[in-house]
């Protein structure tokens, strides 16, 4: 069993919808990173939290570290929106550099 | 400058051939990690610079070099690749190595081996 998981796998949504990606993990983090990667490209961060709540544009990260899970919110969804998603988490205690990744969210918004 | 950036964007190269992927920074980031990214697969750790110094190297085939000659840059040095080494090569960095920081990552290198 991966240490962090994600679901759904894959998302097909419409555009304008509100869309939810989970991701629990298993293991004592200092803390979470919520990744976006378009198809072929590089991985942008679009978060780092380790508690509580963080909002950018039309996207919202939340973790809730007792019941380690964070999830990652879309509102007024757009089709630019359609990439992986990926959350990662940075160990702790005792953590190193290293992250440990879940398997990804494919969304696919259609217009 | 937040950027990491990566060259060559593509590469294409033999079995017998030497090349090297290069990284950049300009954030004062300490820390510099490389990644494979097979298809549809998340980024596997490969080796973790932090202050210049090989942190992590998670027992990667010595068939992949890589060189940190200052804070700003990272190289990875190859030689006698396969064909299953064809991937997505991932920079990144982050201030301090430290457990709570944020990574930023490059555009990466497309690497395919014929």
């Amino acid at each position: 069993k991966n240490e962090v998981e994600q679901s759904p796998q894959n998302l097909t949504a419409q555009e304008g919808e509100f869309i939810t990606i989970n991701c629990s993990y298993s293991v004592g983090i200092s803390a979470l990173h919520w990744l976006q990667q378009h198809p072929g490209g590089g991985i942008v961060s679009l978060f780092m939290l380790s508690s509580g709540k963080k909002k950018h544009g039309r996207l919202i990260a939340t973790i809730n570290i007792q019941e380690k899970h964070s999830s990652l919110h879309i509102t007024a969804s757009h089709p630019r929106d359609s990439a992986v998603y990926i959350c990662a988490a940075k160990q702790a205690p005792g953590g190193s550099e290293k992250l440990v990744f879940g398997k990804g969210t494919k969304l696919t918004v259609n217009p | 400058d937040t950027e990491v950036t990566q060259t060559p964007k593509h590469l294409v190269m033999g079995m017998t051939n030497k090349k090297s992927l290069k990284c950049e920074q300009h954030m004062g980031h300490r820390a510099m990690y490389w990644y494979k990214q097979k298809a549809k697969k998340p980024p596997e750790l490969m080796f973790v610079y932090s202050y210049e110094k090989l942190s992590i190297n998670e027992s990667v085939p010595s068939r992949f070099s890589p060189e940190c000659p200052n804070s700003s840059l990272l190289n990875l040095h190859l030689h006698a690749l396969q064909p299953e080494d064809s991937a997505l090569y991932l920079c990144a960095s982050s201030q301090l190595g430290l457990a709570a920081d944020e990574q930023f990552f490059g555009p990466g290198t497309r690497l395919t081996v014929l």
